[in-house]
């Protein structure tokens, strides 16, 4: 079983501010790391799907960026919105490639 | 396509009763996963199976058990509930035939389970 950190736990910001959080993962054997979106009372949704370091992927005002080597990867978003709170949740998947162990999430609340 | 469906939404039982939570994807994904949402805990894997026939544990398996006898279906079973299972239980599927192992896993909307 890996051992996947993310941080902060929690965070509050204001309509209009960009944050990032991140994730760490064990580098090893590293296969592939996933970003999931978990609005309350909903299930979780895909955002990105990262597996070559360097690797930097967008959509809309939310981007993600991965360092294999050193076994972390940032969630950016830019210009929060109140629909932006929700849960981010990351997950890393090794080289056996069966199963998905995910963090404890980042719960982000944007104030309007 | 409706994609992964969880029967039922919610569900309340006693302890020391079974229950099956029924989980069913149109998508022929080859890979089914039983996930529970623990508290500040993120969700933490219970079963998992790669494709008819063949199931495997995951972090969290005691007190479960599933069956894969079609492609589509991944039930699970709590055969004694315990209040220590009560939680949101997710079904997601992934890893379509045709595609690589680089894809993200599909969720249902979950299982509300409390045992009392």
């Amino acid at each position: 079983i890996l051992n996947v950190e993310q941080s902060p736990q929690s965070l509050h910001v204001q309509e209009g501010d960009s944050t990032n959080f991140t994730c760490s993962f064990p580098s090893s054997n590293f296969y592939a790391l996933h970003w999931y979106r978990w609005e309350t009372a909903k299930s979780p949704e895909a955002l990105f799907v990262m597996t070559l370091n360097g690797d930097e992927k967008k959509k809309g005002r939310i981007s993600a960026t991965l360092n294999t080597k050193e076994g972390y990867s940032y969630l950016y978003i830019k210009g929060s919105q109140p629909e932006d709170s929700a849960t981010y949740l990351c997950a890393s998947l090794d080289n056996a490639g069966n199963m998905l162990t995910f963090g404890g999430g980042t719960r982000l609340m944007v104030k309007p | 396509n409706a994609g992964v469906t969880q029967t039922p939404k919610f569900r309340i039982l006693k302890i020391g009763q079974s229950m099956t939570l029924q989980c069913t994807q149109d998508m022929n994904h080859n890979y089914m996963y039983w996930y529970r949402q623990d508290p500040g805990m993120g969700l933490k894997l219970i079963y998992y199976s790669v494709g008819a026939g063949i199931t495997d544990k995951g972090e969290v398996p005691n007190g479960y058990n599933v069956s894969r006898s079609t492609t589509e279906d991944f039930p699970l079973r709590l055969e004694l509930a315990a209040p220590s299972q009560t939680s949101v239980y997710f079904c997601a599927s992934s890893y379509p035939r045709t595609g690589g192992r680089n894809q993200p896993q599909h969720f249902g909307d979950g299982t509300r389970l409390s045992i009392l």
